[in-house]
C-alpha cells in the first residue's frame, strides 16, 4: 500500500511570490492535514480536510489556504511568500470512520522543504 | 486546550542502555496520545499511541508507553537502545474525536542520540 505522497520534496521561493504544495493521501483515506515544522515553533497544526470540506484550522494567517479534491488528494497553497514560511511542510492522512473511536492514527508523508529566498 | 510538554530537548544515552523520553499532557478530556519518530529529512513515523484500551502500550522497534493519568504522563521507554534509534521523537496529543477537532498538538521533541 502506497504512503502519502508530497510533492514537490523541496522548493525554493522569492519573498512575495506564491507557492502550492501537493499531497496525496493512502488510498482510502479521506482525512487529509498539514502541519508546518520550523526549528523555532517546531510542529504546528495548519488545517484538516475531510470529504472536500475543512474541518479545523490553526492558528495561522489567511495566507496559507488549502483544499481538496473528491478523490482526497489536497493542495496547500501560501500567498505572498515571507522567510519566515521557510518550514517542513508536513501532510498527514488518516482513516475517519464514523465512530470517534477509530480513524485517529495519522500517517505522514515526507514533506515538502520550501525555502524562501 | 490540551498541550503537551516533553522534558529534555536532548537526551544521550550509550548502545544498549535504557532509553527513557519523558511526555506530560494536559487535557480537560480522556486525551489520545501518540509518540512519533522523525529521523533527518523524513516526515514522521507513529511509533506507538494510546486510546484507552490498556495503559501500557507497546510499539514498533522494541518501543513502549505508560499511561499515567494520575501524574498525566505518557513516557517513552526502550529496554536497549540500538544506534538505529538516534533520531527525533515527539509526543502528541490528540482531542475532540467527537466534535470533529483531530488536530494533533506536538511536544516540542527530544533529539536522542546513542553513543557507541
Amino acid at each position: 500500500k502506497a504512503g502519502v505522497t508530497q510533492t514537490p520534496r523541496y522548493l525554493i521561493k522569492t519573498r512575495g511570490q506564491q507557492v502550492t504544495l501537493s499531497c496525496s493521501p493512502i488510498s482510502g483515506h479521506r482525512s487529509v492535514s498539514w502541519y508546518q515544522q520550523t526549528p523555532g515553533q517546531g510542529l504546528q497544526f495548519l488545517f484538516e480536510y475531510f470529504s472536500e470540506t475543512q474541518r479545523n484550522k490553526g492558528n495561522f494567517p489567511g495566507r496559507f489556504s488549502g483544499r481538496q479534491f473528491s478523490n482526497s488528494r489536497s493542495e496547500m497553497n501560501v500567498s505572498t511568500l515571507e522567510l519566515g514560511d521557510s518550514a517542513l511542510y508536513l501532510c498527514a492522512s488518516s482513516l475517519r470512520g464514523d465512530s470517534g473511536l477509530r480513524g485517529t492514527e495519522a500517517f505522514f508523508g515526507q514533506g515538502t522543504r520550501l525555502t524562501v529566498v | 486546550a490540551q498541550s503537551v510538554t516533553q522534558l529534555g530537548s536532548h537526551v544521550s544515552v550509550s548502545e544498549g542502555a535504557l532509553v527513557l523520553l519523558r511526555c506530560n499532557y494536559s487535557s480537560s478530556v480522556p486525551p489520545y496520545l501518540f509518540w512519533y519518530v522523525q529521523y533527518p529529512n523524513q516526515g514522521l513515523q507513529l511509533l506507538l499511541k494510546y486510546t484507552s484500551a490498556a495503559t501500557l502500550v507497546k510499539g514498533i522497534n522494541g518501543f513502549e508507553a505508560e499511561f499515567k493519568k494520575s501524574e498525566t504522563s505518557f513516557h517513552l521507554t526502550k529496554p536497549s537502545a540500538h544506534m538505529s534509534d538516534a533520531a527525533e521523537y515527539f509526543c502528541a496529543v490528540s482531542v475532540g474525536y467527537d466534535t470533529g477537532r483531530r488536530a494533533l498538538t506536538f511536544g516540542s521533541g527530544t533529539r536522542l542520540q546513542v553513543q557507541p
